[in-house]
């Protein structure tokens, strides 16, 4: 079973440019985010998707573009990087409607740095 | 204030210890609490949830105490294995949907 499938998993931009992350779940599951996460700050929700065509803002959403046009894809756009989005994201799926159970399946992880 | 606050530790402790680690979240409309795993440059993975009437998985205990907005995590017989970071994490309702919250973490290193 691939899960949640994240690519790339490391890489270095240069500020200004731009990027897409991608994230790719094999589950069929409705609801799917992105986290960043950084030294001191713990995991922090960047965008969510309830399913496909909707898409909503979660705590630190600037500087990010997302859409979800299949269930499968959600897509993380960096739109002019800068050093402080230099983090560890993470994609995460879950089949749970409203995450009662408290079960989200996250993808590997992937390390940008922005010089 | 940050939705959820954790100690960050480390905490060094021997094998066959018991160890203990609390988590604050500020929100009282969170409605479901969740202790995850996360080992070093890996994914967090869902360890337990948490009920007010507290519940064992094992060597772990969980309790919750909506009144004082406060979660634990107890861990007996430590294991080397237990080494790892610990998150706290609360579901809480935001615009359109559930959505998880995470503490920092804690984090255990459990010694030989």
């Amino acid at each position: 079973n691939a899960g949640v499938t994240q690519t790339p998993k490391f890489q270095v931009l240069k500020t200004g440019q731009s990027m897409t992350l991608q994230c790719a779940q094999d589950m069929n599951h409705e609801y799917m985010s992105w986290y960043r996460q950084d030294p001191g700050m713990g995991l922090r929700l960047i965008h969510y998707s309830v399913g496909a065509g909707i898409t909503d803002q979660g705590e630190v959403p600037n500087g990010y573009n997302v859409s979800r046009s299949t269930t499968e894809d959600f897509p993380l756009r960096l739109l002019s990087a800068a050093p402080s989005q230099t983090s560890v994201y993470f994609c995460a799926s879950s089949s749970d409607r409203d995450r009662d159970s408290g079960e989200l399946f996250f993808g590997e992880g992937s390390r940008l740095t922005v010089l | 204030r940050k939705e959820v606050e954790q100690d960050p530790g480390p905490f060094n402790v021997p094998e066959g210890a018991t160890v203990a680690f609390n988590c604050t979240y500020s929100n009282s409309a969170s409605q479901s609490f969740f202790w995850y795993r996360q080992d070093c440059r890996k994914e967090p993975k869902l360890l337990m949830s948490v009920y007010s009437s507290g519940n064992e998985d094992g060597r772990f205990t969980a309790q919750l105490n909506r009144a004082s907005q406060y979660i634990s995590l107890l861990i007996r017989d430590s294991k080397l294995s237990d080494s790892a970071t610990y998150l706290c994490v609360v579901n809480r309702r935001q615009t359109g949907a559930n959505n998880l919250f995470f503490g920092t973490g804690t984090r255990l290193t459990v010694i030989p």
